[in-house]
């Protein structure tokens, strides 16, 4: 079993669309969570932490529940531009661990 | 964009082959770790360093080196190269070993024949 393991995707939503990414991790020792974002042909890039207490940022909400071992992802009011893969991440010790990545198409 | 800088950016070796990538770290940053991006899947965690020591290691064989130097700079060896180590490798730098913000080289993108 993978220790993340998110949504398979592709999620292709229209513009304004609100849409959820969900991922689960299998050490119940994890200490912290993320979620990164990487763009076509580039790098990873931190989109946000996500704390016990739920998170938000802007157009984008991150939730986690420790006792189901389950974070989510949730971005209202899509733009074309948040076209990308979403990376589910958790922190085992000194080991920052990458998901499989769900991506994100937003069309017109 | 992040000040970390990767070379080379592409190269094609053969297999048994020897490669040795290289990384500079952010100003400042004293942690660097190496990934392994295979095409639709998620970076995989080679090693860290830290201060110049391994700092933790991910699922690599011993063929997979690392070096720290004082400067912080980075290098991934790779030896007996085979056609399953065709990637891309993703050096990151961060302040220290434990925080959750990594900032990202572009990557080399190694094709092994």
């Amino acid at each position: 079993r993978k220790e993340v393991e998110q949504d398979p995707g592709p999620f292709n939503v229209p513009e304004g669309a609100t849409v959820a990414f969900n991922c689960t991790y299998s050490n119940s020792a994890s200490q912290s969570f993320f979620w990164y974002r990487q763009d076509c042909r580039k790098e990873p890039k931190l989109l946000m932490s996500v704390y016990s207490s739920g998170n938000e940022d802007g157009r984008f909400t991150a939730q986690l529940n420790r006792a189901s071992q389950y974070i989510s992802l949730l971005i209202r009011d899509s733009k074309l531009s948040d076209s990308a893969t979403y990376l589910c991440v958790v922190r085992n010790t000194d080991k920052l661990i990458f998901g499989t990545g769900t991506r994100l198409q937003v069309f017109p | 964009e992040t000040g970390v800088t990767q070379s080379p950016t592409h190269l094609i070796k053969t297999r048994g082959q020897q490669v040795t990538l290289r990384c500079s770290s952010q100003s400042g940053h004293n942690t660097v770790s190496w990934y392994q991006q295979a095409l639709g899947q998620g970076p995989q965690f080679i090693f860290q360093y830290y201060r110049e020591e391994e700092n933790g290691r991910g699922n690599f064989p011993p063929r997979f080196s690392g070096l720290q130097f004082p400067n912080y700079s980075s290098e991934l060896n790779v030896n007996a190269l085979e056609l399953d180590d065709s990637a891309l490798y993703l050096c990151a730098s961060s302040l220290g070993p434990r925080t959750g913000e990594l900032f990202f080289g572009e990557g080399s993108r190694l094709t092994v024949l």
